[in-house]
């Protein structure tokens, strides 16, 4: 069984400031870990994904997270926020086996961006 | 290239009546997936397609709901009849290839509510 804890279904940030968005797992099978970002009005986008590559992770719009195993974390960072990043983020978990291809995701997070 | 796209965008149902929901995959995908997201709970693992195959069934939450892939193109997604705790946004995913590391590309979702 795998499951995903998203500590903080709420976090703000001022602009400009570091966002830490955090992601817990836990996994039977080694994992391979997605970030999805949601704004408004529109579909899941794949932020970033660890695939037993690297262990840090770079994405799109700056973000970047680090896996870490021994601490079952999969933390989602970005150094300076802007206001474009207000959305809800989601942490996933698929197990790397073949033939179980389902994601299982976190509650989500919604960020909010003070200006 | 066109994302994948869901039809309708919204839907009102009365408890009881029948309700339909499409999912147009991106082109020469043969893997397409349903999630549910229940208000203010996490995303959840409905089914997965591969071309016109279920290839796994186990998040289907009971037999009122029944998914079909004629043509391994678009899918249904049939909710007969409808209870209140059927309500939730329901999203479509396709990926061109099978296996855990590929990445699953979302529609907008279809939001239903149930009175």
């Amino acid at each position: 069984a795998q499951s995903v804890t998203q500590l903080g279904s709420h976090v703000s940030v001022s602009e400009g400031a570091l966002v830490l968005l955090r992601c817990n797992y836990s996994s039977s099978v080694p994992p391979y870990l997605f970030w999805y970002v949601q704004y408004p009005n529109q579909g899941l986008q794949l932020l970033l994904k660890y695939t037993s590559a690297a262990t840090l992770v770079k994405g799109i719009n700056g973000f970047e997270a680090e896996f870490k195993k021994s601490e079952t974390s999969f933390h989602l960072t970005k150094p300076s926020a802007h206001m474009s990043d207000a959305a809800e983020y989601f942490c996933a978990v698929r197990r790397s086996n073949f033939g179980n291809e389902k994601l299982t995701f976190g509650t989500g997070t919604r960020l909010t961006i003070i200006p | 290239e066109a994302g994948v796209t869901q039809f309708p965008s919204h839907s009102v149902i009365e408890k009881g009546q029948t309700v339909t929901l499409r999912c147009d995959p991106i082109s020469g995908h043969d893997n397409l997936y349903w999630y549910r997201r229940v208000m203010g709970k996490e995303i959840k693992f409905l089914l997965h397609f591969v071309k016109e195959s279920k290839q796994d069934e186990s998040g289907m939450p009971n037999n009122r709901f029944l998914a079909e892939r004629t043509g391994g193109t678009y899918s249904t997604l049939k909710v007969q009849p409808a209870e209140l705790e059927d309500s939730g946004v329901y999203f479509c995913a396709s990926s061109q290839l099978s296996g855990s590391a590929y990445e699953q590309y979302f529609g907008p979702g279809t939001r239903l509510t149930v009175t």
